[in-house]
């Protein structure tokens, strides 16, 4: 059975970092790109990054560029995303994904979310 | 940039069928996958490659994808599939998720 389980949320303050991680069991995981995606409280999806399956190719949204590094441990299963200069905005649940092999990009396996909340 | 557009919410009577429409310009020309997501939990795919079913998906639940439209269609409708749905494609190295659309059955 797929698995995937994040941690490492939290309160933090306007300017500050988090890092989070994700574990990955179930599946052949160097094979996949695996994605970070986010949902303010209340509000829609939106894609953050986005990292190949031997961890060197990696694409980010605009929001994020610059601030946001995604990178992988294929000897531990494991994907993180290191957040730098977070502002208010960035508060939201965040999922570690894996996008479905195939023609199109489509996301079939989803975490349960870690909360990050940036506030002062 | 590209974006995605849904009506903000669909009524449907139990037993109805459903359609959420996700329109883009020449959307036609991608990939479209569709999630569900019920209250404090994961989304789900439940539509991807425009038409296509995951394992374990009701054969209720369909898609088509042309011209600028794309469209969820759920037949029979039930209580279990009131729902946010959401509609995402990939555009130059960029993945778009459409705002949603809840799904209430009444």
């Amino acid at each position: 059975e797929v698995s995937l389980v994040e941690s490492g949320g939290g309160l933090v303050q306007p300017g500050g970092s988090l890092r989070l991680s994700c574990e990955v069991s179930g599946l052949i995981f160097s094979r996949y790109w695996m994605y970070w995606v986010r949902q303010a409280p209340g509000k829609g999806l939106a894609w953050a990054a986005r990292i190949s399956g031997d961890g060197s190719a990696t694409t980010y949204a605009d929001s994020v560029k610059g601030r946001f590094t995604i990178s992988r441990d294929n000897t531990k299963n494991m994907v993180y995303l290191q957040m730098n200069s977070l502002r208010g905005d960035d508060t939201a649940l965040y999922y570690c994904v894996r996008e479905r092999p195939g023609r199109g990009v489509a996301l079939d396996y989803w975490g349960q979310g870690t909360l990050v909340t940036v506030s002062s | 940039s590209y974006e995605l557009t849904q009506p903000p919410s669909v009524s449907v009577s139990p037993g109805q069928t459903a359609s959420i429409t996700c329109s883009g310009h020449k959307l036609g020309e991608k990939y479209i996958s569709w999630y569900q997501q019920k209250p404090g939990l994961s989304p789900v795919l439940v539509i991807y490659e425009d038409t296509k079913r995951p394992s374990g998906i009701p054969e209720r639940f369909s898609g088509s994808n042309s011209g600028n439209t794309a469209a969820l269609n759920i037949t029979e409708t039930q209580a279990m599939d009131e729902a946010d749905y959401f509609c995402q494609t990939w555009d130059t190295n960029t993945m778009i998720f459409g705002g949603g659309t809840r799904l209430s059955v009444l």
